[in-house]
């Protein structure tokens, strides 16, 4: 059974703040994704990654960066967190190849104050 | 890039009766179309995909249909039960399944 975790469930930070978030799968998935969700938005893709150290933009790139430094972990980074980031953060995993199935975390809650 | 388009956003059915959700993509290259299902306060859970050579798909009470002229796919859940209230997103991608491009969702609601 594939489980994918998240560090934190809620989160609140200051604005400016550098902020980490976390994902870490443990069924040696390939491919790992941050999404962003917001009401009325859907899914929007942030970063996504085929290997590690291997990084490609998303649809909404603007603000954030990610790292992947060992195959089960995926970071997700905000420099310097603005309000306009207040959102619900998902990761999600996949084995790499086609067709195959993204399994999700269960997200993080972010509140930048 | 790839531009997922779906309505309703929110969609309210009697219990026992048939829902229908409905997207459209606009790059013809697309060739992949899973749907997923978010429960309240619960992640994202793939109930249904289909792939570009096929027009149709079922799975008990879901299907899916897909009409590659029109670039248009279809949610279709039958004799509907109270778990199926839940939020239902739908995504497209090409070269299989590495980077989705998902709708904006809908919120079904069964209505005992």
């Amino acid at each position: 059974d594939v489980k994918v975790t998240q560090s934190s469930r809620y989160l609140v930070k200051r604005t400016g703040e550098k902020v980490f978030l976390e994902c870490v799968q443990d069924m040696d998935h390939e491919n790992m994704f941050w999404y962003r969700q917001d009401p009325g938005l859907g899914l929007r893709l942030i970063y996504f990654s085929y290997d590690v150290k291997m990084k490609e933009k998303g649809d909404i790139p603007e603000g954030y960066s990610v790292s992947r430094e060992k195959k089960e972990r995926f970071s997700l980074i905000l420099e310097s967190a603005s309000t306009n980031q207040t959102s619900m953060y998902l990761c999600a995993s996949q084995q790499g190849g086609s067709y195959n199935e993204q399994f999700f975390g269960p997200g993080t809650r972010l509140t930048v104050l | 890039g790839e531009n997922v388009e779906q309505h309703p956003s929110t969609l309210s059915v009697q219990e026992g009766d048939s829902a229908v959700i409905k997207c459209t993509y606009s790059d013809s290259a697309s060739n992949y179309f899973p749907w997923y299902k978010q429960e309240l306060g619960k992640r994202p859970q793939l109930i249904i995909d289909i792939r570009s050579n096929v027009g149709e798909k079922k799975d008990q009470r879901i299907a899916v249909t897909l009409n590659k002229t029109a670039k248009h796919f279809s949610l279709h859940i039958t004799e509907t039960q109270p778990e199926d209230s839940a939020v239902y997103f739908c995504a497209a991608s090409m070269r299989g399944n590495e980077k989705l491009t998902f709708g904006t969702g809908t919120r079904l609601t069964i209505i005992p």
